[in-house]
């Protein structure tokens, strides 16, 4: 049962504009929710973070927002730029029960030079 | 460049060979993982070790059979796999539950590039 749901396989967005990238969770007792970002041939690179403390966290052109009562959160990149364009998973885990993540099945994003 | 090395990059093996796919890390944690990824699919958790001991395993069949000599060293040993093991498997490592708990912070796990492993 796919407890973390990206419902968008893909993105197509032009340079310089705002890209959004979703994720709807199941489980209440989620409290940690990650971004990783994966190249072609390499392993998922970590992007941003947010605590369930927080609703939202921003890092330079990325900003994660959560909404805990919707259990969504999302990633906009901004301004966006061809090097963006990978594929993107979210992630979430109960923090006090172990090490086991739950990831997304994936976005592609294509950022359009 | 990623902080966690996976060896080989590339792993082609029959059906009856047996190998073993290697994980290090030198960034002091005492977590860590292997996940399997099919293409278009999200990696799926296969094994956690925390402290070198086995934490988690996901139901995985025992032609897999990980193994953590030490803090820094994760491996997967492989014998008689079938055609549909063939996959990425990635390793990752994140600091432990005590340094969490203790730091009351959250750490996101560090992944390596993978071993694409294909089986005749």
């Amino acid at each position: 049962d796919q407890q973390v749901k990206q419902n968008s396989p893909s993105l197509s967005v032009q340079e310089g504009r705002i890209s959004i990238l979703n994720c709807d969770y199941t489980n209440s007792m989620f409290d940690y929710f990650l971004w990783y970002k994966k190249y072609p041939a390499e392993g998922p690179t970590f992007l941003i973070s947010i605590s369930s403390i927080k609703d939202k966290n921003e890092d330079g052109r990325f900003t994660v927002f959560l909404n805990k009562s919707a259990k969504h959160l999302s990633l906009h990149i901004v301004p966006s730029q061809p090097g963006d364009s990978a594929v993107y998973f979210c992630a979430a885990s109960v923090r006090w029960t172990g090490n086991q993540f739950y990831f997304g099945t994936g976005t592609s994003l294509t950022v359009i030079p | 460049d990623t902080e966690v090395t996976q060896t080989p990059k590339h792993l082609v093996m029959g059906m009856t060979n047996k190998k073993s796919l290697k994980c290090e890390q030198h960034m002091g944690h005492r977590a860590m993982y292997w996940y399997k990824q099919k293409a278009k699919k999200p990696p799926e958790l296969m094994f956690v070790y925390s402290y070198e001991k086995l934490s988690i395993n996901e139901s995985v069949p025992s032609r897999f059979s990980p193994e953590c000599p030490n803090s820094s060293l994760l491996n997967l040993h492989l014998h008689a796999l079938q055609p549909e093991d063939s996959a990425l498997y990635l390793c990752a490592s994140s600091q432990g539950n005590l340094a969490i708990w203790r730091n009351n912070s959250n750490q996101p796990q560090h992944f390596g590039d993978g071993t694409r492993l294909s089986i005749l």
